[in-house]
């Protein structure tokens, strides 16, 4: 049982534009969101989390969206930079079970100059 | 501020053997995860410790196991080792009991032969 998808398994976008990555998730209880970027052979880099009583957070070139009814959050990336391009992962957790993270399967960008 | 240290970096074992992986958190963080990456299966939970007690353990046979000690570093052990547990072996410290971010060390990188 998948409860954290990331159906897009690439994208690839134009230097300068915007990047956006999708990720659904089916279980209620997450109520802790997070995106890392992960280079090969190395290990994942936090970038941007977002509390389910929040529908939005900033942080400079990242922002996450989060809409609870649609069990929905995505990832916008503006302007795109070649140095973005790595493999992101969505994750998310619940206060019920502690710091265990629940990933989805990552999606590849690929930001072309 | 150091990140989180995890030693090996490389590790290579014969089937049947036994591993023990160590990790160090970031300085005043109590919990620490372990997560198993693979290409076919992604970033999989192992166990959850905080305050030196396992609060979450995931679905993996029993020759897994884990620890922390007083001063928050953790180490997991993988006996009679298979050729399936070839895989990056990752650890994520966090300062809260949950909904906390969590920083990632570089991984183990560990070879079954």
């Amino acid at each position: 049982d998948q409860q954290v998808k990331q159906n897009s398994p690439s994208l690839s976008v134009q230097e300068g534009r915007i990047s956006i990555l999708n990720c659904d998730y089916t279980n209620s209880m997450f109520d802790y969101f997070l995106w890392y970027k992960k280079y090969p052979a190395e290990g994942p880099t936090f970038l941007i989390s977002i509390s389910s009583i929040k529908d939005k957070n900033e942080d400079g070139r990242f922002t996450v969206f989060l809409n609870k009814s649609a069990k929905h959050l995505s990832l916008h990336i503006v302007p795109s930079q070649p140095g973005d391009s790595a493999v992101y992962f969505c994750a998310a957790s619940a206060q019920e079970y502690g710091n265990k993270l629940v990933f989805g399967a990552g999606t590849i960008l690929r930001v072309k100059s | 501020k150091a990140g989180v240290t995890q030693t090996p970096r490389y590790l290579i074992k014969t089937r049947g053997q036994q591993v023990t992986l160590s990790c160090s958190p970031i300085s005043g963080h109590r919990s620490v995860s372990w997560y198993q990456q693979t290409p076919g299966q992604g970033l999989q939970f192992l166990f959850e410790y905080f305050s030196e007690t396992q609060r979450n353990k995931g679905n993996f046979p029993g020759r897994f196991s884990g620890r922390q000690f007083s001063n928050s570093r953790s180490e997991m052990n993988v006996s009679t080792l298979e050729l399936g547990d070839s895989a990056l072996y990752l650890c994520a410290s966090s300062l809260g009991p949950s909904g906390t971010e969590a920083f990632f060390g570089q991984g183990t990188r560990l070879t079954v032969v």
